[in-house]
């Protein structure tokens, strides 16, 4: 592993279904950010974790959970799909002392 | 509320021409400021950061950052195709207690032309 990986790399997935889209990196990185990205709208922040056994929530959280076990592991479930959850979805990660983050590649998520 | 404005363009240079990417920012005590370059149905990459006021210049790339207008930009000198592509700019807050969380633009499209 290098960076960051993502899985899947894409998915359909029927309304009101559950979902976890994975997210690990190997840098050690501190903090871990979910973002979506939608046509007009930009880089949208769901949630963050800063640490290991900490989470927050960013600007569009509803509808998303996270956890934090371990350093290295991100995962954003949705409980219940909806269709306006289909997007992209990034996860990045930042060792936080500069603000640089580096992304994955990114899961493409459609809800039908 | 945080905002970093960007011209959404889309903008449009011939091969050879200077690029010029604009930015703002609304929050006066950001201190780092971030360019990704993100092609299509690609993940957005890192391509220049800059943290104090002037210049600062890598390869073709030169960000340059006016803290007092809050405005920060990025130059692409000898534009390429392979330059073409949506520029995001990002800022970190200095304060707030979000380690490391970032502001992004909703990013400029350019594309050059040969």
């Amino acid at each position: 592993i290098a960076g960051i990986t993502q899985a899947p790399t894409s998915q359909i997935l029927a309304a009101g279904r559950r979902m976890t889209l994975r997210c690990t990196q190997d840098m050690r990185h501190n903090a871990m950010y979910w973002y979506r990205q939608d046509l007009g709208l930009g880089l949208r922040l769901i949630h963050y974790s800063n640490t290991a056994g900490t989470t927050g929530k960013g600007e569009v959280p509803d509808g998303y959970s996270v956890s934090r076990a371990n350093t290295d592991d991100f995962p954003l479930t949705l409980a219940s799909a909806v269709p306006s959850q289909t997007s992209v979805y990034f996860c990045a990660s930042s060792d936080g002392s500069l603000g640089e983050q580096f992304f994955g590649p990114g899961t493409r998520l459609t809800v039908l | 509320q945080k905002e970093v404005e960007q011209n959404s363009g889309p903008l449009s240079v011939p091969e050879g021409a200077i690029a010029s990417l604009n930015c703002t920012y609304s929050d006066r005590g950001s201190q780092s400021f971030f360019w990704y370059r993100q092609y299509s149905g690609k993940s957005p990459e890192l391509i220049m950061s800059i943290y104090s006021n002037g210049d600062k210049e890598d390869g073709r790339f030169t960000a340059q950052l006016n803290k007092a207008s809050q405005y920060v930009s990025l130059l692409i000198r000898d534009s390429q195709p392979s330059d073409s592509a949506t520029y995001l700019c990002a800022v970190k807050p200095d304060r707030g207690s979000t380690l490391g969380r970032l502001y992004f633009g909703r990013g400029t499209q350019l594309t050059v032309w040969p």
